[in-house]
C-alpha cells in the first residue's frame, strides 16, 4: 500500500530560526512529490514539485530536497516568519495508472515572535 | 474570483438531514475531487471524477454520494448526516493525464457541523 509519513507531527520555533520538515514515502513507481502549504481554514497551495531527477529546488525561503533512492524528502525553511505558521503537507503521485496522489498527514508549524 | 468555489462555506445541521455541498471551477480541468479533513488525520479522498460521466470511490466513500453535473461542477451529498461526518470538506481539481503533474487546486473549504 502506498504510504506517506511526515515528521514531526508538530513543531514550534522562534521567528528568524530555520527548520526542516521530513517526508518518507513508499509510493512506487514514483512520478513526483509536492509540498503544499495550508494556512488555517484555507485550502492547501502547492509550494514546490520534485521529480525523479531533481535533488534540490528552492522557492524563496523554502528549499525542498529529494532522495529517490531512500524515498525521502525534506522541506527546509530559512529565516522563518510569522506567516510561515501553517500545516505543510507532503503529497506523492504514482507514475502511471490514475495519478491519484497520496497525502501525508502534515506537519503543523507554529512560528512565535 | 476564486478558481475553485465551494458553497456553503459553513453549515450546521442536525442528524438525519440531507446535505449537499457544491463545487464549481473555472480552471477548465477535467478532474475533480472531494476530500475530507479531520484534525490529526490529514486529507482523505471521498470521491473523484475524471470526466462528466465518470465517478470513482475514494478511501472513505461510505455515507456519501456525488454528482458531476458538468465539467465545471461536482457536488457532494450526505443523504442522512451523522455527527462523525462533522469535518472540513475540500473540493479540488487537476488537469487531465496528458498535462497532469499531480498538482491539485483546492477550494476554500466547507465546514460542516452535524449536531
Amino acid at each position: 500500500k502506498n504510504q506517506v509519513e511526515q515528521s514531526p507531527q508538530s513543531l514550534i520555533i522562534l521567528e528568524g530560526k530555520n527548520c526542516t520538515l521530513q517526508c518518507n514515502y513508499t509510493v512506487s513507481p514514483f512520478s513526483n512529490l509536492r509540498w503544499y502549504k495550508q494556512d488555517t481554514g484555507r485550502g492547501p497551495v502547492s509550494l514546490t514539485i520534485m521529480t525523479f531527477s531533481e535533488n534540490t529546488k528552492s522557492n524563496g525561503r523554502y528549499t525542498a530536497t529529494l532522495d529517490a533512492d531512500t524515498k525521502q524528502s525534506s522541506l527546509h525553511i530559512t529565516a522563518s516568519q510569522l506567516s510561515d505558521s501553517a500545516s505543510y503537507i507532503c503529497v506523492v503521485t504514482q507514475k502511471g495508472g490514475s495519478y491519484i496522489p497520496t497525502f501525508g498527514r502534515g506537519t503543523s508549524l507554529i512560528v512565535h515572535p | 474570483d476564486a478558481d475553485v468555489t465551494q458553497t456553503p462555506r459553513n453549515r450546521i445541521t442536525k442528524t438525519g438531514k440531507r446535505i449537499m455541498l457544491e463545487c464549481s471551477q473555472t480552471k477548465g480541468h477535467d478532474r475533480m475531487y472531494w476530500y475530507r479533513q479531520d484534525p490529526g488525520l490529514g486529507l482523505r479522498l471521498i470521491y473523484y471524477s475524471f470526466d462528466v460521466k465518470d465517478i470513482n470511490k475514494g478511501e472513505i466513500s461510505d455515507g456519501y454520494s456525488v454528482s458531476r453535473q458538468a465539467q465545471a461542477k461536482f457536488s457532494l451529498s450526505l443523504e442522512s448526516a451523522i455527527p462523525n461526518q462533522t469535518a472540513l470538506y475540500f473540493c479540488a481539481t487537476s488537469a487531465n493525464s496528458r498535462g497532469n503533474t499531480g498538482e491539485l487546486f483546492f477550494g476554500e473549504g466547507s465546514r460542516l457541523t452535524v449536531l
